[in-house]
């Protein structure tokens, strides 16, 4: 299975900042996907980048992917209360089964 | 590390027949397993969230009569896909986490095809 690693653990920023938490893995990838996961809820799927892509935007989340040095970022602008929740990768290659690491828990304060 | 293990890999059935998913956390206990739903070259959408000793949540246009879920236990999980049609056929997968909001791992999914 593929695994991706977030950092940083645990991220606390004020409503309106931007928050960037970045995943790192160790396989060649055909794409990379970013979840979130409320508290008691399950993943929710947020964005997909493709492995031939460098960027992807979608409202106030900006995805980078660099292949190169197996990392991605995400970006959410102008945080907000309710973006409090934890985020994990999902790097994709062959394998099916899906292993997410421990996720970046981000708490959005008001 | 932590598995969890689905049953069974694929099926065939004829439509109208009902077909049962397991979801088993191996070495770890889950009170709180997912159910995702995945269409070909297509993200997972959360279908459900199955409580154990209760009744599973559903999202938002998915129909609990037609996906039943039972958490009797806190090491497995099943989907019943009752009355199986041909736009029923997807790929189906559970997911479990050791502790609620971390290290989430994914079953191996189960690729239901109906005739």
């Amino acid at each position: 299975s593929q695994q991706g690693e977030e950092d940083p653990q645990a991220l606390s920023i004020q409503e309106g900042e931007n928050a960037t938490m970045n995943c790192s893995y160790k396989t060649s990838i055909n794409n990379l996907q970013w979840y979130r996961q409320n508290s008691g809820r399950g993943l929710v799927h947020l964005i997909l980048i493709r492995s031939n892509e460098r960027e992807k935007h979608s409202g106030r989340l900006r995805v980078t992917l660099d292949t190169s040095k197996k990392s991605s970022s995400l970006l959410i602008t102008a945080s907000r209360a309710a973006d409090t929740a934890s985020y994990f990768c999902a790097p994709s290659g062959s394998a099916r089964q899906l292993t997410f690491g421990s996720g970046t828990q981000l708490t959005v304060l008001p | 590390g932590a598995v969890v293990s689905q049953h069974p890999s694929w099926v065939i059935c004829k439509s109208g027949t009902s077909v049962k998913i397991e979801c088993r956390s191996l070495d770890f206990q889950a009170t709180t397993m997912f159910w995702y739903r995945q269409f070909p070259k297509q993200s997972l959408m959360l279908m459900a969230t199955s409580n154990e000793g209760s009744k599973a949540t559903y999202e938002q246009g998915v129909e609990k009569d037609k996906f039943l879920i039972n958490h009797a236990s806190l090491t497995l999980s099943t989907l019943t896909v009752t009355s199986a049609h041909p736009e029923d056929s997807s790929f189906y997968i559970c997911s479990a986490s050791p502790t609620p909001g971390q290290n989430v791992f994914f079953g191996s999914g189960t690729q239901l095809s109906v005739l």
